[in-house]
Protein backbone atom coordinates (compact mmCIF):
# COMPACT_ATOMS: atom_id res chain seq x y z
CA UNK A 1 0.00 0.00 0.00
CA UNK A 2 0.67 4.03 -0.82
CA UNK A 3 2.93 5.70 2.04
CA UNK A 4 4.16 9.10 2.92
CA UNK A 5 6.49 9.72 5.36
CA UNK A 6 7.62 12.87 7.18
CA UNK A 7 10.72 12.08 8.96
CA UNK A 8 11.06 15.14 11.07
CA UNK A 9 8.51 15.00 13.62
CA UNK A 10 8.82 17.95 16.22
CA UNK A 11 11.32 20.70 14.67
CA UNK A 12 12.72 23.87 16.58
CA UNK A 13 14.16 26.92 14.99
CA UNK A 14 14.85 30.49 16.01
CA UNK A 15 13.45 32.86 13.68
CA UNK A 16 15.64 33.81 10.61
CA UNK A 17 16.55 30.56 10.44
CA UNK A 18 16.16 27.84 7.25
CA UNK A 19 14.00 25.41 6.79
CA UNK A 20 13.58 21.70 5.25
CA UNK A 21 11.07 19.66 6.11
CA UNK A 22 11.48 16.01 4.28
CA UNK A 23 8.84 14.21 2.93
CA UNK A 24 9.36 10.82 1.14
CA UNK A 25 6.46 8.49 -1.13
CA UNK A 26 6.44 4.88 -1.63
CA UNK A 27 4.43 4.77 -5.07
CA UNK A 28 6.16 4.68 -8.66
CA UNK A 29 2.86 5.51 -10.62
CA UNK A 30 1.97 9.35 -11.45
CA UNK A 31 1.19 11.17 -7.92
CA UNK A 32 0.14 14.49 -6.87
CA UNK A 33 1.56 16.24 -4.50
CA UNK A 34 1.02 18.56 -1.68
CA UNK A 35 1.85 20.47 1.71
CA UNK A 36 -0.90 21.66 3.92
CA UNK A 37 -0.32 23.56 7.05
CA UNK A 38 -2.75 23.86 9.90
CA UNK A 39 -2.09 26.89 12.38
CA UNK A 40 -2.86 26.07 16.29
CA UNK A 41 -6.26 25.67 16.39
CA UNK A 42 -7.66 26.26 12.59
CA UNK A 43 -7.91 23.88 9.63
CA UNK A 44 -5.80 22.56 6.66
CA UNK A 45 -4.91 25.58 4.59
CA UNK A 46 -2.59 24.38 1.26
CA UNK A 47 0.80 25.80 1.06
CA UNK A 48 1.95 24.65 -2.71
CA UNK A 49 0.58 21.39 -4.94
CA UNK A 50 2.48 19.25 -7.46
CA UNK A 51 0.75 18.39 -10.21
CA UNK A 52 3.35 18.23 -13.61
CA UNK A 53 6.06 20.57 -15.22
CA UNK A 54 8.57 22.58 -13.03
CA UNK A 55 9.49 20.15 -9.95
CA UNK A 56 10.63 23.26 -7.94
CA UNK A 57 7.18 24.69 -6.52
CA UNK A 58 6.97 27.85 -5.31
CA UNK A 59 3.68 28.70 -3.02
CA UNK A 60 2.11 31.10 -0.03
CA UNK A 61 4.07 32.87 2.31
CA UNK A 62 7.74 32.28 0.54
CA UNK A 63 7.50 28.26 1.06
CA UNK A 64 8.48 26.77 -2.04
CA UNK A 65 8.91 22.82 -2.65
CA UNK A 66 10.78 20.50 -4.76
CA UNK A 67 9.51 16.82 -6.44
CA UNK A 68 12.57 14.75 -6.74
CA UNK A 69 11.15 11.35 -8.70
CA UNK A 70 13.96 9.20 -8.43
CA UNK A 71 14.55 9.84 -4.46
CA UNK A 72 10.54 9.82 -4.39
CA UNK A 73 10.75 13.27 -2.27
CA UNK A 74 8.89 15.80 -1.77
CA UNK A 75 10.36 18.53 0.74
CA UNK A 76 9.49 21.76 2.10
CA UNK A 77 11.98 24.55 2.41
CA UNK A 78 11.57 28.11 3.52
CA UNK A 79 15.30 30.30 3.31
CA UNK A 80 14.35 32.49 6.41
CA UNK A 81 11.23 31.08 9.28
CA UNK A 82 9.04 33.67 11.02
CA UNK A 83 7.30 33.13 14.54
CA UNK A 84 4.07 32.78 12.39
CA UNK A 85 5.29 29.66 10.58
CA UNK A 86 4.68 27.99 13.89
CA UNK A 87 2.47 25.30 12.25
CA UNK A 88 1.70 21.51 12.03
CA UNK A 89 2.89 20.80 8.49
CA UNK A 90 1.56 17.86 6.52
CA UNK A 91 2.57 16.23 3.61
CA UNK A 92 0.19 14.38 1.41
CA UNK A 93 0.07 12.36 -2.02
CA UNK A 94 -2.56 11.44 -4.37
CA UNK A 95 -1.46 8.66 -5.95
CA UNK A 96 -3.29 7.57 -9.67
CA UNK A 97 -3.49 4.34 -10.97
CA UNK A 98 -3.61 2.65 -7.82
CA UNK A 99 -6.25 1.43 -5.58
CA UNK A 100 -5.79 4.71 -3.74
CA UNK A 101 -6.40 6.90 -6.59
CA UNK A 102 -8.43 10.17 -5.63
CA UNK A 103 -7.89 9.30 -2.07
CA UNK A 104 -5.46 11.52 -0.19
CA UNK A 105 -2.34 9.84 1.94
CA UNK A 106 -1.07 12.02 4.72
CA UNK A 107 2.23 11.70 6.45
CA UNK A 108 2.30 12.37 10.34
CA UNK A 109 2.64 15.29 10.64
CA UNK A 110 5.90 17.79 11.40
CA UNK A 111 5.51 20.44 14.22
CA UNK A 112 7.39 23.44 13.68
CA UNK A 113 7.85 25.65 16.34
CA UNK A 114 9.45 29.32 16.17
CA UNK A 115 11.34 30.65 18.63
CA UNK A 116 11.59 34.48 18.38
CA UNK B 1 -10.99 29.81 1.08
CA UNK B 2 -13.13 27.47 -0.23
CA UNK B 3 -16.88 27.51 1.31
CA UNK B 4 -17.08 24.84 4.07
CA UNK B 5 -18.80 24.94 7.44
CA UNK B 6 -18.68 22.19 9.75
CA UNK B 7 -21.39 21.63 12.75
CA UNK B 8 -21.22 21.46 15.50
CA UNK B 9 -17.53 22.38 16.21
CA UNK B 10 -17.04 20.97 19.35
CA UNK B 11 -19.28 18.33 20.84
CA UNK B 12 -18.93 15.92 24.21
CA UNK B 13 -20.96 12.85 24.08
CA UNK B 14 -21.23 9.41 26.28
CA UNK B 15 -20.02 6.23 25.04
CA UNK B 16 -22.99 4.07 23.35
CA UNK B 17 -24.83 7.36 21.83
CA UNK B 18 -25.41 7.97 18.23
CA UNK B 19 -23.63 11.55 16.82
CA UNK B 20 -24.32 12.86 13.76
CA UNK B 21 -21.56 15.27 12.08
CA UNK B 22 -22.30 17.87 9.28
CA UNK B 23 -20.14 19.17 6.48
CA UNK B 24 -21.98 21.96 4.24
CA UNK B 25 -20.54 23.11 1.42
CA UNK B 26 -21.33 25.96 -0.69
CA UNK B 27 -19.33 25.28 -4.23
CA UNK B 28 -21.31 22.64 -5.89
CA UNK B 29 -17.94 20.28 -5.79
CA UNK B 30 -19.12 17.08 -6.56
CA UNK B 31 -16.57 15.23 -4.29
CA UNK B 32 -16.91 15.62 -0.58
CA UNK B 33 -14.43 13.61 1.91
CA UNK B 34 -14.36 12.95 5.85
CA UNK B 35 -11.04 12.59 7.25
CA UNK B 36 -10.39 12.06 11.23
CA UNK B 37 -7.07 13.54 12.78
CA UNK B 38 -5.32 12.46 15.89
CA UNK B 39 -1.72 12.70 16.59
CA UNK B 40 1.05 10.77 15.17
CA UNK B 41 -1.38 9.55 12.46
CA UNK B 42 -2.15 12.40 10.15
CA UNK B 43 -5.18 12.20 8.78
CA UNK B 44 -6.63 9.34 7.63
CA UNK B 45 -9.85 9.09 5.20
CA UNK B 46 -13.26 7.64 6.64
CA UNK B 47 -15.51 7.85 4.09
CA UNK B 48 -16.06 9.95 0.73
CA UNK B 49 -18.50 10.65 -1.80
CA UNK B 50 -18.59 10.77 -5.37
CA UNK B 51 -21.97 11.97 -5.89
CA UNK B 52 -25.63 12.54 -4.62
CA UNK B 53 -26.31 8.65 -2.73
CA UNK B 54 -22.73 7.63 -4.19
CA UNK B 55 -20.19 6.53 -1.26
CA UNK B 56 -17.57 4.56 -0.89
CA UNK B 57 -14.98 3.15 2.24
CA UNK B 58 -12.16 4.87 3.19
CA UNK B 59 -9.47 3.62 5.40
CA UNK B 60 -10.75 3.82 8.82
CA UNK B 61 -14.60 3.10 8.12
CA UNK B 62 -15.37 0.51 10.71
CA UNK B 63 -17.97 2.23 13.03
CA UNK B 64 -18.70 4.70 11.24
CA UNK B 65 -21.63 5.83 8.23
CA UNK B 66 -22.33 8.44 5.99
CA UNK B 67 -25.06 9.81 3.68
CA UNK B 68 -25.41 12.28 0.81
CA UNK B 69 -28.88 13.45 -0.01
CA UNK B 70 -27.89 16.95 -1.14
CA UNK B 71 -24.92 18.07 -3.10
CA UNK B 72 -24.17 20.58 -0.32
CA UNK B 73 -24.18 18.42 2.43
CA UNK B 74 -22.09 15.27 3.62
CA UNK B 75 -23.00 13.49 6.82
CA UNK B 76 -20.73 11.38 8.90
CA UNK B 77 -22.51 9.30 11.98
CA UNK B 78 -21.09 7.73 14.55
CA UNK B 79 -24.06 4.49 15.18
CA UNK B 80 -22.65 4.22 18.78
CA UNK B 81 -20.11 6.11 19.79
CA UNK B 82 -16.80 4.80 21.46
CA UNK B 83 -13.97 6.40 22.79
CA UNK B 84 -11.24 5.38 20.55
CA UNK B 85 -13.35 7.74 18.02
CA UNK B 86 -12.35 10.84 20.57
CA UNK B 87 -10.63 12.88 17.67
CA UNK B 88 -10.99 15.88 15.52
CA UNK B 89 -13.13 14.80 11.88
CA UNK B 90 -12.36 17.11 9.39
CA UNK B 91 -14.23 17.47 5.99
CA UNK B 92 -12.89 18.05 2.65
CA UNK B 93 -14.41 19.04 -1.33
CA UNK B 94 -12.44 19.10 -4.56
CA UNK B 95 -13.75 19.00 -7.88
CA UNK B 96 -11.75 16.29 -9.13
CA UNK B 97 -9.92 17.71 -12.17
CA UNK B 98 -8.35 14.69 -14.02
CA UNK B 99 -4.96 14.49 -12.51
CA UNK B 100 -5.03 17.56 -10.94
CA UNK B 101 -7.32 17.16 -8.09
CA UNK B 102 -6.61 19.22 -4.97
CA UNK B 103 -8.85 18.82 -1.61
CA UNK B 104 -10.07 21.83 0.48
CA UNK B 105 -10.28 21.39 4.44
CA UNK B 106 -13.20 22.83 6.57
CA UNK B 107 -12.62 23.90 10.10
CA UNK B 108 -12.94 20.97 11.71
CA UNK B 109 -15.41 19.13 14.69
CA UNK B 110 -13.58 18.36 17.56
CA UNK B 111 -15.07 15.19 19.53
CA UNK B 112 -14.83 13.64 22.86
CA UNK B 113 -16.30 10.68 23.66
CA UNK B 114 -16.62 9.98 27.06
Amino acid sequence: AQSVSQHNHHVILSEAASLELGCNYSYGGTVNLFWYVQYPGQHLQLLLKYFSGDPLVKGIKGFEAEFIKSKFSFNLRKPSVQWSDTAEYFCAVNAYGSSNTGKLIFGQGTTLQVKP
Amino acid sequence: DAGITQSPRHKVTETGTPVTLRCHQTENHRYMYWYRQDPGHGLRLIHYSYGVKDTDKGEVSDGYSVSRSKTEDFLLTLESATSSQTSVYFCAISDRAPYQETQYFGPGTRLLVL
